[in-house]
């Protein structure tokens, strides 16, 4: 059965460190996507990175890039030189099967990540 | 583009009222639509998906007589909670699917509480 594990409740980083988030998934399709969201205490949910199961680079966007290990079903997210403002709730979040506006996402509980000054 | 206006983003009601929250498609037509529910440092759970012009297709577990959703049209969804108690009292939140890379668009959210 499709699943989103993200097993860390809760991460520190210092401001201006990095740090990875993990994500592994798990599914029988073999076209798929993986998103990574961010959930200030506002509640919005703002979209950071995608990547398809057949891109072969990963994802970048800025400070945001996609670790994708296929072989072994993870999606990390490396979020580099922190920011106070990093401070928040991430998801990650799967879509099988290809891009279409009908499929829903499965969501991993999340990670709260508190930035230190 | 691709804006989900979701209002309201707050609302207090009174144990046995129905509140509606409504989702609209500013620039574009949304042909599904994805609410769902969350609970404080929880993670997202989806309630429905509606379709224009057609019924929703509710999750296990989720009452259809108690959320009431209507996809009428392109551009409008909303969700009713009917006779609302205090434990409907949550983050309501409703997401478009999108013809792009990204897939998904959201409303900025409703916090319902229930006295």
């Amino acid at each position: 059965a499709q699943k989103i594990t993200q097993t860390q409740p809760g991460m520190f980083v210092q401001e201006k460190e990095a740090v990875t988030l993990d994500c592994t998934y798990d599914t029988s399709d073999q076209s798929y996507g993986l998103f990574w969201y961010k959930q200030p205490s506002s509640g919005e949910m703002i979209f950071l990175i995608y990547q398809g199961s057949y891109d072969e680079q990963n994802a970048t966007e800025g400070r945001y890039s996609l670790n994708f290990q296929k072989a072994r079903k993870s999606a990390n997210l490396v979020i580099s030189a922190s920011q106070l403002g990093d401070s928040a709730m991430y998801f990650c979040a799967m879509r099988e099967g290809r891009a279409g506006n009908n499929r829903k996402l499965i969501w991993g509980l999340g990670t709260s990540l508190a930035v230190n000054p | 583009g691709a804006v989900v206006s979701q209002h309201p983003s707050w609302v207090i009601c009174k144990s046995g009222t129905s509140v509606k929250i409504e989702c609209r498609s500013l620039d574009f037509q949304a042909t599904t639509m994805f609410w769902y529910r969350q609970f404080p440092k929880q993670s997202l759970m989806l309630m429905a998906t509606s379709n224009e012009g057609s019924k929703a297709t509710y999750e296990q577990g989720v009452e259809k007589d108690k959320f009431l959703i209507n996809h009428a049209s392109l551009t409008l969804s909303t969700l009713t909670v009917t006779s609302a108690h205090p434990e409907d009292s949550s983050f309501y939140i409703c997401s478009a699917g999108i013809r792009s890379t990204y897939g998904y668009t959201f409303g900025s959210g409703t916090r319902l509480t229930v006295v």
